[in-house]
């Protein structure tokens, strides 16, 4: 099983410009999050989705944007690429009762906003 | 609202030594309780959950931790520190009925030879 795949690993983008982060997962998961990490802040959520169309803001979502077509993917759309955007940015899910269950996590996307 | 506080932001121990991680966190309601290890990049590994069952819930490599309600703490020990365990260390807080987690600041432990 793949689990939580997500592309690209690493990325360099210019201010201004824009890109999109993918993720996939193939465990049937309703729920899934974008999540980035600065050091020493540990991991703040920017938007979730409890299922295929419908999104929602998580705690630091301004500058992104989600959608959630299908159950397995969930992309994270950056349109104007911002210095404060350089983070590893993680995807997760988890099935319905997520707290039972646990998260399974992406392996992360790097990305450097120069 | 929950929220997670981790103590110690660096941890160093020496290879065969104990390890002690500690957590405290807050919660209105039941909370489930996560450890989570990073490795140098690379993605997060769940070591262990708490979701109101056993108190001391015991995970992989040898990694255990006690749900203390009286003290609202989830401390993580391991009785014998591996080279291998060098990492950051979450703890992670969400509602038993809820999904969304809220993490800690993480602790990076280092493990001298």
């Amino acid at each position: 099983n793949a689990g939580v795949t997500q592309t690209p690993k690493f990325r360099i983008l210019k201010i201004g410009q824009s890109m999109t982060l993918q993720c996939t997962q193939d465990m049937n998961h309703n729920y899934m999050y974008w999540y980035r990490q600065d050091p020493g802040m540990g991991l703040k959520l920017i938007y979730y989705s409890v299922g295929a169309g419908i999104t929602d803001k998580g705690e630091v979502p301004n500058g992104y944007n989600v959608s959630r077509s299908t159950t397995e993917d969930f992309p994270l759309r950056l349109e104007l690429a911002a210095p404060s955007q350089t983070s590893v940015y993680f995807c997760a899910s988890s099935p319905q009762s997520g707290g039972l269950r646990g998260y399974t996590f992406g392996s992360g996307t790097r990305l450097t906003v120069v | 609202a929950q929220s997670v506080t981790q103590l110690d932001s660096h941890v160093s121990v020496s290879e065969g030594t104990p390890v002690l991680l500690r957590c405290n966190y807050s919660s209105s309601y039941s909370p489930s309780l996560f450890w989570y290890v990073q490795h140098p990049n690379k993605g997060l590994q769940l070591l262990l959950k708490y979701t109101s069952a056993a108190t001391l819930v015991k995970g992989i490599n040898g990694f255990e931790a006690e749900f203390k309600k009286s003290e609202t703490s989830f401390h993580l020990t391991k009785p014998s520190a591996h080279m291998s365990d060098a990492a950051e260390y979450f703890c992670v807080v969400t509602l038993t009925n809820d999904y969304k987690l809220s993490f800690g600041a993480g602790t990076t432990v280092t493990v001298r030879a």
